[in-house]
């Protein structure tokens, strides 16, 4: 049972426009919320979280949006550059601690020049 | 800091051998985690130490599979004796504390069993 999933295994987006990539939870208990970020050859690495008491956070052109009732965050990329192009992962804890953090099984971004 | 190291960065072995990963975490951190990262599945927690102590192992999937941490710099994830289905990208990451939301990966080890 994937508590935490990433439907979309792939997307494409052009140079310069909005890249969005979309994730759904299912427990109710989750609190915080994580985006990484990972290149081929290298592991994971942290990109933007957000907590449950908000609903936007934005950090350059990386924006991560939280609909608690829908139990759905985003991330948005604007404007998208080719260097972006990974594979981003989602990520939910619960307010005990990151040790019980669950992982989405990623979204393949291709950002094309 | 040269962040999370892990050894070997790639390891192919037959089946039924013996297989060891290693890790060493960013120095400070007291929380120790192995995933393994497969296209189905994405990212699974196997395991994680807080203070060398192994805490919830509850996602390691078969007694072949075992977790050591003799002390605070090192950690090892043995698989005895490997399958062709252990075959993913296993990955090592420490957080400064358990309540730390934020961990750091080291570069993962790919390990193919034939």
């Amino acid at each position: 049972d994937q508590q935490v999933k990433q439907n979309s295994p792939s997307l494409s987006v052009q140079e310069g426009r909005i890249s969005i990539l979309n994730c759904d939870y299912t427990n109710s208990m989750f609190d915080y919320f994580l985006w990484y970020k990972k290149y081929p050859a290298e592991g994971p690495t942290f990109l933007i979280s957000i907590s449950s008491i908000k609903d936007k956070n934005e950090d350059g052109r990386f924006t991560v949006f939280l609909n608690k009732s829908a139990k759905h965050l985003s991330l948005h990329i604007v404007p998208s550059q080719p260097g972006d192009s990974a594979v981003y992962f989602c990520a939910a804890s619960p307010n005990t601690g990151g040790f019980k953090t669950i992982f989405g099984a990623g979204t393949r971004l291709f950002v094309k020049a | 800091d040269a962040g999370v190291i892990q050894s070997p960065r790639h390891e192919v072995t037959e089946m039924g051998q013996e297989v060891t990963l290693r890790c060493k975490p960013i120095s400070g951190h007291n929380s120790l985690f192995w995933y393994r990262q497969t296209m189905m599945r994405g990212l699974e927690l196997l395991i994680y130490f807080n203070n060398n102590v192994p805490i919830d192992d509850s996602g390691m999937p078969e007694d072949r599979f075992s977790a050591k941490m003799p002390n605070a710099s090192f950690s090892t994830l043995k698989i005895q004796p490997s399958e062709p289905r252990d075959s993913a990208v296993y990955f090592c990451a420490s957080s400064l504390e358990e309540t730390s939301y934020e961990q750091y990966f080291g570069p993962g080890t790919r390990l193919t069993v034939t």
